[in-house]
């Protein structure tokens, strides 16, 4: 079974800096990982998604990299403000086409 | 573009008593999901549709819990009866198919009293 962990479940970075979120995840056979953002009473929104054969994509100040061998994803996320605050959940898709997501890391970006 | 429609947004019931949610996705979107997000938790999912077709209903409850998509377009997920621990967001989700980027409404806040 699939297990998706994100450490540190909680996060508070000052305004303007760098900063790295990560996610594992036990089965290395997946078809991609997506990350997503989530704002309090919210749905989710679709941030970054990667395909099983890319390492990384990028969106805006955004970037996530995925190593499959290793069962592990990074997303960047660079100069942050404090709109960037939410919880960030990564999620991988497995054979069976199930999404599986991370219980995520909370961030607070300090004006 | 329209994104991921659910009704009702909030809903408060007593236990025991019956409660549907609908959902309407994205025009063109063949794949549908349910899923349920516990406070603090991850979603997990309850339900998948490839059109009309429940290809994954695993993880539902099927004493309490039904859904349907009827048309392959919106989907009705009910409870019936609901208990006090069925509170939690009720997620719905679509996509063009079973790997692609998956789109997801706002939810709906399930209080059961």
């Amino acid at each position: 079974k699939q297990e998706v962990t994100q450490i540190p479940a909680a996060l508070s970075v000052p305004e303007g800096e760098n900063l790295v979120l990560n996610c594992s995840f036990t089965d290395s056979a997946i078809y991609n990982l997506q990350w997503f953002r989530q704002d309090p009473g919210k749905g989710l929104t679709s941030l970054l998604l990667i395909q099983s054969s890319q390492r990384e994509q990028t969106s805006g100040r955004l970037n996530a990299s995925l190593d499959k061998s290793s069962g592990r994803s990074t997303l960047y996320i660079a100069a942050s403000q404090p709109g960037d605050s939410a919880t960030y959940l990564c999620a991988v898709i497995d054979g069976n086409e199930k999404l599986t997501f991370g219980t995520g890391t909370r961030l607070t970006i300090i004006p | 573009e329209a994104g991921v429609v659910q009704s009702p947004r909030y809903k408060i019931i007593e236990k025991k008593q019956p409660v549907a949610f609908w959902c309407n996705p994205i025009s063109g979107h063949n794949t549908l999901y349910w899923y349920l997000q516990n406070l603090g938790q991850g979603p997990e999912l309850l339900i998948r549709y490839e059109n009309e077709e429940a290809v994954d209903d695993s993880q539902l409850p099927k004493d309490r819990f039904s859904a349907e998509r009827l048309k392959g377009v919106d989907s009705t997920l009910k409870i019936q009866p609901a208990e006090l621990g069925d509170s939690a967001v009720y997620l719905c989700a679509s996509s063009l198919g079973g790997r692609d980027e998956q789109y997801f409404g706002p939810g709906t806040r399930l209080t059961v009293t």
